[in-house]
């Protein structure tokens, strides 16, 4: 299974930039995932890494780090809507029938101020 | 990308009762999850449900507590059975699209009282 470590709460200012980090362990990696989560709504897909490396995609990068179990999500010109839960999920192989399903961090809550 | 219609939105339950949520999804898919994400907790997966076959629990989940159907490719219910006020939270279904990318429900925030 997975040990998936990210920081519980973050606080930015609108305009910087922030990086959240997620390390993980485990027995078979075959994925890691990123979502955001606003209050009282259902996590929409952000990135996906499987190689090492850095995926960018507008405002947001993802990178990938499999031989040190790590991974971020840097977030340029923050905006105030980018106030949310960002969570880190990580796949691996083995799970029953292999359908490799992720399993989920408890997500980092980023507070963007003015 | 698919588009998951999830119902009820919110309910709020008495304990001893039971409460089944809907998952209808615009397209056909193979393998569709159940969550369930606590009040500051992360998702948690319950169980996998395909389609001609039972579903498959996750440690801690049983199927008198949480029984599945899955009629057909596009749709999927769970029940919360007896429920407890330890069974209020957010629960979600999801349908993973491709090699990569899950796309969920708006949820069901389910109080139970």
């Amino acid at each position: 299974g997975q040990n998936i470590d990210q920081p519980t709460e973050m606080t930015a200012t609108e305009g910087a930039i922030v990086q959240i980090n997620c390390t993980y362990q485990t027995s078979g990696f075959n994925g890691l995932f990123w979502y955001q989560q606003h209050a009282g709504e259902a996590p929409t897909f952000l990135s996906y890494n499987v190689l090492d490396g850095l995926e960018e995609k507008g405002r947001f990068s993802s990178f990938l780090s499999r031989s040190k179990g790590y991974s971020y999500l840097l977030l340029k010109e923050l905006q105030m809507k980018d106030s949310a839960s960002y969570l880190c999920a990580v796949r691996d192989e083995g799970k029953a029938g292999g359908s490799y399903i992720p399993t989920f961090g408890r997500g980092t809550s980023l507070i963007v101020h003015p | 990308s698919a588009v998951i219609s999830q119902k009820p939105s919110r309910d709020i339950c008495q304990r001893g009762t039971s409460l089944t949520i809907q998952c209808q999804v615009d397209s056909q898919v193979t393998m569709m999850f159940w969550y369930r994400q606590q009040p500051g907790q992360s998702l948690t997966l319950i169980a996998t449900a395909n389609q001609g076959s039972e579903a498959t629990y996750e440690s801690g989940f049983v199927i008198d507590k949480f029984p599945i159907s899955r009629p057909n490719l596009t749709f999927s219910t769970l029940t919360v059975s007896n429920m407890s006020p330890e069974d209020s939270s957010i629960y979600l279904c999801s349908v993973v699209e491709g090699t990569h990318g899950y796309t969920f429900g708006s949820g069901t925030r389910l109080t139970v009282v």
